[in-house]
């Protein structure tokens, strides 16, 4: 049973740049989450998608955007890249008829450097 | 606002040696409370979760957790270190219905 598979592993933009990482969700599951981790932080929780909508948001500009496929798969987008963009991006699938409180599961990440 | 504070940025224990990892929450309602453990180079994995009932819960790879309301706390336990438990560890709180808040980590070094 594959688990939360994340694509690239790792990039490398300039920027201004604009970047798309991909995110397939657990089978069975059909929300999914997107975290930014820091170096040396906890993740920050960045938006939710269920049901191809947006469902929730944190505090992140508008330069990131999701989309989310009639497979569940999921893209995140970050528009106009800034150096403190650079992190390890995060994606959690879980199940849309339980609540996130029931555990998510977390993919391997997809490491960004803006440079 | 809620928030998770974990005080120990890094623990380090000899293999053997029981730990605890502490973790404390700020939350308006009943919490529920998790702890992930992450190593070098990779996502999360859930060691554990609370939601209600036993206030003293079991996990993956020997680890328990003991939700104390009064203290706002959610210490992570384990009696006997392997050297393989050498990671960073995080504990979280489900706010509202969707999101997580986690705090900063606490990395282990396990001493041979």
């Amino acid at each position: 049973d594959a688990g939360v598979t994340q694509s690239p592993t790792h990039l490398i933009k300039t920027r201004g740049q604009q970047v798309t990482l991909r995110c397939s969700p657990k089978s069975g599951h059909d929300t999914v989450s997107w975290y930014q981790q820091a170096l040396g932080q906890g993740p920050q929780f960045i938006f939710q998608y269920y049901e191809e909508e947006e469902r929730q948001r944190g505090n992140f500009p508008d330069r990131f955007s999701g989309h989310q496929f009639p497979n569940y798969s999921s893209e995140l987008n970050v528009n106009a890249l800034l150096l403190g963009d650079s992190a390890l991006y995060l994606c959690a699938s879980s199940r849309g008829d339980t609540t996130a409180n029931y555990g998510y599961t977390f993919g391997s990440g997809t490491r960004l450097t803006v440079v | 606002a809620q928030s998770v504070t974990q005080p120990d940025i890094h623990i380090t224990v000899s293999e053997g040696a029981s730990l605890e990892l502490r973790c404390n929450y700020s939350y308006g309602a009943t919490p529920y409370l998790f702890w992930y453990v992450q190593s070098p180079g990779q996502g999360l994995q859930l060691l554990l979760k609370y939601f209600s009932g036993d206030t003293l819960v079991q996990g993956i790879k020997g680890f328990e957790a003991e939700f104390k309301r009064s203290q706002s706390s959610f210490n992570l336990r384990k009696p006997s270190v392997h050297w393989s438990d050498a990671a960073e560890y995080f504990c979280a709180v489900g706010e509202g219905t969707y999101k997580y808040i986690f705090g900063t980590g606490t990395r282990l070094k396990v001493l041979a």
